[in-house]
């Protein structure tokens, strides 16, 4: 069993704050590292596909950086708006297969 | 483009029931499927996934049974529910299994 966490479970910042949350996975066997949104009523939305060490990407005021060696992903989200507020998940892909294993996902909640 | 449906969008049924989910792609040929549930309080969890006609990947020991009659095609089915069947369904396809996965609206289902 593959052990994908992310922390915290669930934030709530207010509009116009940077924030990020972390995404830990297995250090061995690493073949990608994705990153989705999931919004309340709607299907989970690519934001990232992380494939090597010291990967950094960015999609807006989102961004993502991928240290493999030691099993982290950080998201960020600077000047955070109420539209960003949904559930962020993370999902660990090794290279013996084709699944995806993911984290219990971060609830971010922006107020206004 | 390619979309991917599924029905119904909610359904409650009652335990003991039958059950039959189905999702299918538009837009695009032999690609990879998956079925996860996501229960109440917890993560997306992978229960099914298909590279081809009739290839059925089982993860997750359980009373559901999944199948690929056509090549857009996957079903979920149950010959009995259980309670604790109830949650989030989604359906997700990728080109392969290098790729990011796409997914579909999923369905709510509760079981009484």
């Amino acid at each position: 069993i593959l052990n994908v966490e992310q922390s915290p479970q669930s934030l709530h910042v207010q509009e116009g704050d940077s924030t990020n949350f972390t995404c830990s996975f297995p250090s061995s066997n690493f073949y990608a590292l994705h990153w989705y949104r999931w919004e309340t009523a709607k299907s989970p939305e690519a934001l990232f596909v992380m494939t090597l060490n010291g990967d950094e990407k960015k999609k807006g005021r989102i961004s993502a950086t991928l240290n493999t060696k030691e099993g982290y992903s950080y998201l960020y989200i600077k000047g955070s708006q109420p539209e960003d507020s949904a559930t962020y998940l993370c999902a660990f892909r090794n290279n013996a297969g084709n699944m995806l294993t993911f984290g219990g996902g971060t609830r971010l909640m922006v107020k206004p | 483009s390619q979309t991917i449906h599924q029905w119904p969008a909610t359904l409650v049924q009652p335990v003991g029931s039958p059950l039959s989910l189905e999702c299918t792609v538009e837009g695009t040929s032999n690609p990879n499927l998956y079925w996860y549930r996501q229960a109440a309080g917890r993560g997306l969890q992978l229960l099914f996934y298909s590279v081809g006609i009739g290839q059925i990947s089982s993860e997750v020991p359980q009373n559901l049974s999944a199948s690929r009659p056509q090549d857009r095609q996957f079903i979920l089915s149950s010959k009995k529910l259980l309670l604790s069947d109830s949650g989030f369904y989604l359906c997700a396809w990728s080109r392969g299994g290098d790729y990011e996965q796409y997914f579909g609206p999923g369905t709510r289902l509760t079981v009484t």
